[in-house]
């Protein structure tokens, strides 16, 4: 099974400050990688897939980027409503797994 | 628009059965691609893949729980549903279905609904 580690757990940042997540995965996973986003009380939605893709609806100031084994979630400027854990899941190899996941919360 | 919905119990005791229903719409699961999947997700823990079943009829379980779970679809009602057999406490969690895009990632997922094991 492939494991995913994310770093940090916790980021603690102002609003319209620049939010960096990484994502590493224990062996390579091409580009079949995916983040997402989980607000209090909410399902996961869907921000990018196949490692740097913004999914249907996703403004601009998020993006992906990598391949293989490392992977970062870029968020270029915070907006209020972006404060919320941030997943990251492989679909490489069955089971898909997920990662621990990454808190952004407000400084 | 595609929305799904999970029901089910919100409280079940020990060993029991669990028995979860994902309603959906906006897709067809008989439409060749499409794929349902149900995932949890423990309190304040991260999202455990549980199970896949596709258009097909192909199922897929995780490793870990495959000798406890059952997923089936009623294409007719736009239905699929989990069973998990010999709940523990350590089961407790949102519990959600998703549908797999063309693409292969979870996109919409359900609102989850809350089960916990207690006696």
């Amino acid at each position: 099974e492939i494991v995913l580690t994310q770093s940090p757990a916790t980021l603690s940042l102002s609003p319209g400050e620049r939010a960096t997540l990484s994502c590493r995965a224990s062996q390579s996973v091409s580009s079949y990688l995916a983040w997402y986003q989980q607000k209090p009380g909410q399902a996961p939605r869907l921000l990018i897939y196949d490692a740097s893709n913004r999914a249907t609806g996703i403004p601009a100031r998020f993006s992906g980027s990598g391949s293989g084994t490392d992977f970062t979630l870029t968020i270029s400027s915070l907006e209020p409503e972006d404060f919320a854990v941030y997943y990251c899941q492989q679909r490489s190899n069955w089971p898909g797994t997920f990662g621990p996941g990454t808190k952004v919360d407000i400084k | 628009q595609v929305t799904l919905r999970e029901s089910g119990p919100a409280l079940v005791k020990p060993t029991q059965t669990l028995t979860l229903t994902c309603t959906f719409s906006g897709f067809s699961l008989s439409t060749s691609g499409m794929c349902v999947s149900w995932i949890r997700q423990p309190p304040g823990k991260a999202l455990e893949w549980l199970a896949l079943i596709d258009w097909d009829d192909d199922k897929y379980y995780s490793t870990s729980l495959k000798t406890r779970l059952t997923i089936s679809k009623d294409t007719s009602k736009n239905q699929v549903v989990l069973t998990m057999t010999n709940m523990d406490p350590v089961d407790t969690a949102t519990y959600y279905c998703a549908r797999i895009q063309p693409s292969g990632w979870f996109d919409p997922w359900g609102q989850g609904t809350l089960v916990t094991v207690s006696s």
